[in-house]
């Protein structure tokens, strides 16, 4: 079993729609989650981060944290050609030293 | 504002050539570096953490190595490259452990 996993997608919205993307993982005592988004040929951009359990909005992104359902995802609303880019869940479990655990990523392509 | 560096942006290298990378980061002091590697299509896979000078964790064995000579330096190396080696390599910076990293622009290396 991978420690972060994520649908490789490719997801695909019309512009203006939500954009959901989900990321579950195994060690249920990982305190830390991320969103990063890359678009082709650049290296991750941190989008978000969550901590506690519930939504965190920022923007059009939302982050969603499920830590007894070990379920972390990110809404993107009023989806803009712009968002189209792969985005990479990460954890950092509570005990592994420094270690980021990265998910393989989700493509998402929005459709103008 | 801090900000990381990374060159060179590409590199060709052909099998069994020595390789040097480097990182630097402005703007922040003592922070956690990482190097990544990101294969094609594939997730980011870290290969070395530091939590300050002279101080290197490694995750996977391989024939690379990683130094901290300065505070906010950070190096990989090889002495002969294998065509495994290739990939889009990728600094990361923190403040510490459970903080969100920031990405570098990455080299981009293909051994040939």
């Amino acid at each position: 079993q991978k420690e972060v996993e994520q649908n490789s997608g490719p997801l695909s919205v019309p512009e203006g729609a939500i954009a959901s993307l989900n990321c579950t993982y195994s060690d249920r005592g990982s305190q830390s989650f991320f969103w990063y988004r890359q678009y082709s040929g650049k290296s991750p951009e941190l989008i978000m981060f969550i901590y506690s359990n519930g939504d965190k909005e920022d923007g059009r992104f939302t982050a969603q944290l499920n830590k007894a359902s070990q379920y972390v995802s990110l809404l993107i609303r009023d989806s803009q050609p712009s968002d189209s880019a792969t985005y990479l869940c990460a954890v950092m479990p509570q005990n592994t030293g420094n270690q980021f655990y990265f998910g393989t990523g989700t493509s998402l392509t929005v459709i103008p | 504002s801090q900000t990381i560096h990374q060159w060179p942006a590409t590199l060709v290298q052909p099998v069994g050539s020595p390789l040097s990378l480097e990182c630097t980061v402005e703007g922040t002091s003592n922070p956690n570096l990482y190097w990544y590697r990101q294969a094609a299509g594939r997730g980011l896979q870290l290969l070395f953490y530091s939590v300050g000078i002279g101080q290197i964790s490694s995750e996977v064995p391989q024939n690379l190595s990683a130094s901290r000579p300065q505070d906010r330096q950070f190096i990989l190396s090889s002495k002969k490259l294998l065509l495994s080696d290739s990939g889009f390599y990728l600094c990361a910076w923190s403040v510490d452990r459970d903080y969100e990293q920031y990405f570098g622009p990455g080299t981009r290396l293909t051994v040939t």
